[in-house]
């Protein structure tokens, strides 16, 4: 069965470090990969979108890897700070119908 | 602004009183959809539907209902609700694979 796996429940890194954030999956080929933030009682807000044939992304401090050899996105924040502290949430889709969201992972910057 | 609402934020109820969670985009997406989120597991997509009149199963369709007679609105239903529908429920509209998301509805079921 398809498997999503965000391989940290949660991170904890000082600030000015970089954040990565690992998402793998298996038994699955997806047309995109996207990283969204969620913070407590709030919804989902998108980041970043990379195709099956991108290999990187920026925006900002952000920088999204997908290794569809590995079938593994990385994920990274430089110089993080203490508001970037979330939780993270890979989504992997062919389209919008059956997009698969990994549990995420909880980021702490302390200052 | 855009923006995907919610109706209500938290919900306490019991099991088997019928209940509707309302959901409505400004954004003239044509595609939305409803998600619960439970601790460990994620987000899990209920149902979905790609325009007015048209929906389908998401992959945990068991005990909710939904329609789509506006484009704006898509409503999410439990005629019947349990105990183990009890989780944060999330709204989302699309045009693209970039998701929009409603601010949650937490449901208790007692």
């Amino acid at each position: 069965s398809q498997k999503i796996e965000q391989n940290s429940e949660a991170l904890n890194i000082q600030e000015g470090k970089t954040a990565t954030l690992t998402c793998n999956y298996t038994n699955y080929s997806p047309a995109y990969l996207q990283w969204y933030r969620q913070d407590p009682g709030r919804g989902p807000v998108f980041l970043l979108l990379i195709r099956e044939n991108e290999k990187e992304k920026r925006k900002e401090r952000l920088k999204v890897t997908f290794d569809t050899t590995l079938k593994q996105s990385l994920f990274h924040i430089t110089a993080s700070q203490p508001a970037d502290s979330a939780t993270y949430l890979c989504a992997l889709s062919y389209n919008n119908n059956d997009m698969r969201f990994g549990a995420g992972t909880r980021l702490t910057v302390k200052p | 602004e855009a923006q995907v609402t919610q109706n209500p934020r938290y919900l306490i109820t019991v099991t088997g009183k019928k209940l509707t969670v309302t959901c409505s985009q400004n954004m003239n997406h044509e595609y939305m959809s409803w998600y619960r989120q439970d601790p460990g597991l994620g987000l899990r997509q209920i149902y979905y539907s790609m325009n007015v009149e048209v929906t389908d199963k998401g992959d945990v369709p068991e005990g909710y209902k939904v329609s789509r007679k506006e484009k704006r609105n898509f409503p999410l239903i439990l005629e019947s609700p349990s105990p183990n529908q009890t989780s944060l429920y999330f709204c989302a509209s699309s045009w693209g694979p970039e998701q929009f998301f409603g601010p949650g509805t937490r449901l208790t079921v007692l």
